[in-house]
């Protein structure tokens, strides 16, 4: 069975730029949600989506946005880049989302903004 | 709101001493407890888990307890080796109208010096 496989892995923007990055979860699996990690903050939490629709979501500006495909492929968009949006990104994907459910995750993009 | 803290933020230990990590949550609702290790370079992984019937739980030389009254819940590696070095996460399952999302905890680099 295919992991969580996020693309692309490395992505380097200029300030003001947008971005797009995919996540592709295990099959099967309808939820995924994304998260930035930055060194110091962790794991932070920017949206879930489950079949198509955006079920949860953190504490981040508009900028962040995200959307999910009918075969379950999401991905998550940026716009008008900061350089404080460098970090890496990772997705993770559960069976439903629902409790007690393991969340695998992806590699991660790493997304430098210079 | 919300809210998952986790200490230490960094950890070195002497090969074949034993690690402790603890987090706390504040969502008294939360009933699953999952910790992912993080090698460096690599995706967060599920190393073990709890949930709230459960005060204690022990896979080889890994062991999570849980205290739901103090909203405290403690990772514990036995015998470490270097092969333990990596980044740990703890989280929380909150539940939000019907569905779930984690918090995580902000990390702990742990090092185990041969």
């Amino acid at each position: 069975k295919a992991g969580v496989t996020q693309t692309p892995r490395y992505l380097i923007k200029t300030r003001g730029q947008q971005v797009t990055l995919s996540c592709s979860p295990i099959s099967g699996h309808r939820s995924v949600s994304w998260y930035q990690q930055t060194p110091g903050q962790g794991l932070q939490f920017l949206f879930e989506y489950f079949s198509e629709t955006q079920r949860n979501k953190g504490n981040f500006p508009g900028r962040f946005s995200g959307r999910q495909f009918s075969n379950s492929r999401s991905e998550m968009n940026v716009s008008t880049l900061e350089l404080g949006d460098s970090a890496l990104y990772l997705c993770a994907s559960s069976h439903t989302g629902a409790r007690d459910t393991e969340a695998f995750f992806g590699q991660g993009t790493r997304l430098t903004v210079v | 709101g919300e809210n998952v803290e986790q200490h230490p933020s960094t950890l070195s230990v002497q090969e074949g001493d034993s690690a402790v990590i603890k987090c706390t949550y504040s969502d008294s609702a939360s009933n699953y407890f999952p910790w992912y290790k993080q090698e460096l370079g690599k995706r967060p992984q599920l190393i073990i888990d709890i949930r709230s019937n459960v005060g204690e739980k022990k896979d080889q030389r890994i062991a999570v307890t849980l205290n739901k009254t103090a909203k405290h819940f403690s990772l514990h590696i036995t015998e470490t080796q270097p092969e333990d070095s990596a980044v740990y996460f703890c989280a929380a399952q909150y539940s939000l109208s019907g569905t779930y999302k984690y918090i995580f905890g902000t990390g702990t680099r742990l090092k185990v010096l041969a």
